[in-house]
């Protein structure tokens, strides 16, 4: 089952702040957070795995809320680098698998 | 430099031919996977392999074949039967388990476009 993220679409200025959700309707074990630019291939962010962990990286954080089976990414600062779709990865607890499934994206457009 | 390799990076067919797409990792990931992607939509799991010699359908196998002989390679056929194949296909891999936090590693992709 594809998680649900959220919103679609989002416009920022320079230096504004936005937070992206993805969320499940089964137990979550992992999430994994890319981005990707048009026609390129997805960069990788950041893994969290359940146990309500946070990590950031420079500008760019994401949180585990695993009563929510919920994860956040967060755009501090937001600068024109960050314009990209940002897609979810969820592992899901309890199945021995290898797969992630995948979310339908966030589109970010930064402008100046 | 270790990574993944697609190739080629565009490639045009013919509508009823088959094509294989090529995939090379030299990371030393024993798992290895092929997605699809649409415009304005998500990644879908094609197909998977957790080791050699062993595959696994993934949400939308019909009309794609693969094969896993080697370590490093995983190509992807689409065959005939696919009934919308123009897309842009990317393979990945990972160390171990993907959905237990193992990250994964994208190739540059290649987009197919059947006319």
């Amino acid at each position: 089952q594809q998680p649900v993220q959220s919103p679609q679409a989002v416009i920022l200025r320079e230096g504004e702040d936005a937070v992206i959700n993805c969320s499940s309707s089964k137990a979550l074990y992992s999430v994994h957070w890319y981005r990707q630019k048009h026609g390129e291939a997805p960069v990788f962010l950041m893994i969290l795995l359940k146990g309500g962990e946070q990590k950031g990286h420079e500008k760019i954080s994401a949180s585990f809320n695993e009563k929510k089976q919920q994860s956040s990414l967060y755009l501090t600062a937001s600068q024109l680098s960050y314009s990209g779709t940002y897609f979810c990865g969820t592992g899901w607890s309890g199945v021995n698998d290898y797969k992630l499934s995948f979310g339908a994206g966030t589109t970010v457009t930064v402008r100046a | 430099d270790g990574g993944i390799t697609q190739s080629p990076k565009y490639l045009f067919r013919k509508e009823g031919q088959n094509v294989t797409l090529s995939c090379e990792q030299n990371l030393n990931h024993d798992a290895m996977y092929w997605y699809r992607q649409d415009p304005g939509q998500g990644l879908r799991l094609i197909y998977y392999s957790q080791i050699v010699n062993d595959f696994q359908k993934g949400d939308i196998a019909e009309g794609y074949s693969v094969s896993r002989e080697k370590k490093e390679s995983f190509p992807l056929t689409v065959t005939s039967a696919q009934k919308n194949p123009t897309a842009f296909y990317l393979c990945a891999s990972s160390l171990g388990l993907a959905g237990a936090g193992n990250e994964q590693f994208f190739g540059p992709g290649t987009r197919l476009t059947v006319l």
